[in-house]
This record gives structure tokens, C-alpha cells and sequence, in this order.
């Protein structure tokens, strides 16, 4: 148990659909991040919040559309994906961005295939 | 471009010494940390360095050389708990971490 969960855990939809991946962090923390894992490449960093304001988006798909209500929630919303974004999708949280030292704790993922 | 390089898969026996390097070329540097990650569960810290040399904690140890773009995890005493997959990531002078694709350890009794 990190103190950072994800809901759902598994999630199948179709190209068509829309979902939402959820992520909140118990931790008191004011950064938060989307990563995108794939089967033996790098995680992949999708978007960075820090103090609600999002300071990072590294040229991801309009597909993809995050949202940070405050420090302790994290949203991905998802339209029209391809099967090509089907992944492990990690949210982690840390004290700020600012500061090398400061880990990331990871929440457990959101195993998502498109069909 | 930048690069992590760290080798795919490794395999020890349980009870002997591992050693599972990382080399890396960043823009501008602000430490190197360690991740363990289980199969289906979240990457969790295991260490960072930011000077030169070894920094030992319990089993496991983990060195760095900035000169050299290199850094080793050492893990001794393996246990078959420890059977996992080692992500090696470098803070670059943005402030973003830049991932190695991960070291799948696999311990045999």
C-alpha cells in the first residue's frame, strides 16, 4: 500500500467509447503524474501537475485529456482511443517537482486494453 | 536524444550477490534512483543518488558514477521475494525523470 490508488484496475473499452481512469493520493503531496507503461519499453511520462497546474504535457494525443480537480484527485479521461494505447496506465504522486530528492510514490495501475 | 540502457533480464541464484547496472546520457543531471517493481503491482523507491560512490541499505546497495554515466543496484542474500523488475531513472535538468526500460531479476532457488 503506497497511499496512492487507482480505480478501475482493469478496464476494457472499444475505440468508440469514452472512460475516465481515477487516481488519489493520501499522502499530502502536491505533485501528481500520468505514466504509460508498455511491455518492456521506458515508462512513458504523459502529464505533471504540480499545486493543481498542470506543468507538463509531453505531446500526448488530444485523446487523452487529463484533469486535477486539487492536489489530491487526478483524472485521464479517454475518447476514441486505438488499439495501440492499450498499456498499463500509472499515476504517482510526490512532495513537489522542484526537488530531485523527492521520490515518486506509484499507484498499482490501471491495466487498460482498447479493442 | 536521451538514453537509459539497462539489461532486459538477469537471472541469480537465491542466497548469492546481483549486480544490475544502468548506464545513461541525460541532459544535465539531478540524481539517479532505483524502482523495484513486482509483476501487476506499483513501482516502489528503493534508492537515489546524487554524489559519486556507494550508498548501502540493508541487502541491497546501489553506486554511482557521474563521470561515467553509470550506476550499479547490488542485491545480496537474494531472496525468491526479490524476483522482480528494476527500473533505473535519471532526473534531468528539466526535472523529469528519463526511464530505463527495466531489468527483469529472476531468482531460482
Amino acid at each position: 500500500e503506497t497511499g496512492v490508488t487507482q480505480t478501475p484496475r482493469h478496464l476494457v473499452m472499444g475505440m468508440t467509447n469514452k472512460k475516465s481512469l481515477k487516481c488519489e493520493q493520501h499522502l499530502g503531496h502536491n505533485a501528481m503524474y500520468w505514466y504509460k507503461q508498455s511491455a518492456k519499453k521506458p515508462l512513458e511520462l504523459m502529464f505533471v501537475y504540480n499545486f493543481k497546474e498542470q506543468t507538463e504535457n509531453n505531446s500526448v494525443p488530444s485523446r487523452f485529456s487529463p484533469e486535477c480537480p486539487n492536489s489530491s484527485h487526478l483524472f485521464l479521461h479517454l475518447h476514441t482511443l486505438q488499439p495501440e494505447d492499450s498499456a498499463l496506465y500509472l499515476c504517482a504522486s510526490s512532495l513537489d517537482t522542484g526537488t530531485p530528492s523527492y521520490e515518486q510514490y506509484f499507484g498499482p495501475g490501471t491495466r487498460l486494453t482498447v479493442t | 536524444g536521451q538514453n537509459i540502457d539497462q539489461p532486459t533480464e538477469m537471472t541469480a541464484t537465491e542466497g548469492a550477490i546481483v549486480q544490475i547496472n544502468c548506464t545513461y546520457q541525460t541532459s544535465g543531471f539531478n540524481g539517479l534512483f532505483w524502482y523495484q517493481q513486482h509483476a501487476g503491482e506499483a513501482p516502489t523507491f528503493l534508492s537515489y543518488n546524487v554524489l559519486d560512490g556507494l550508498e548501502e541499505k540493508g541487502r541491497f546497495s546501489s553506486f554511482l558514477s557521474r563521470s561515467k554515466g553509470y550506476s550499479y543496484l547490488l542485491l545480496k542474500e537474494l531472496q525468491m521475494k526479490d524476483s522482480a523488475s528494476y527500473l533505473c531513472a535519471v532526473m534531468d535538468s528539466n526535472y523529469q525523470l528519463i526511464w530505463g526500460a527495466g531489468t527483469k531479476l529472476i531468482i531460482k532457488p
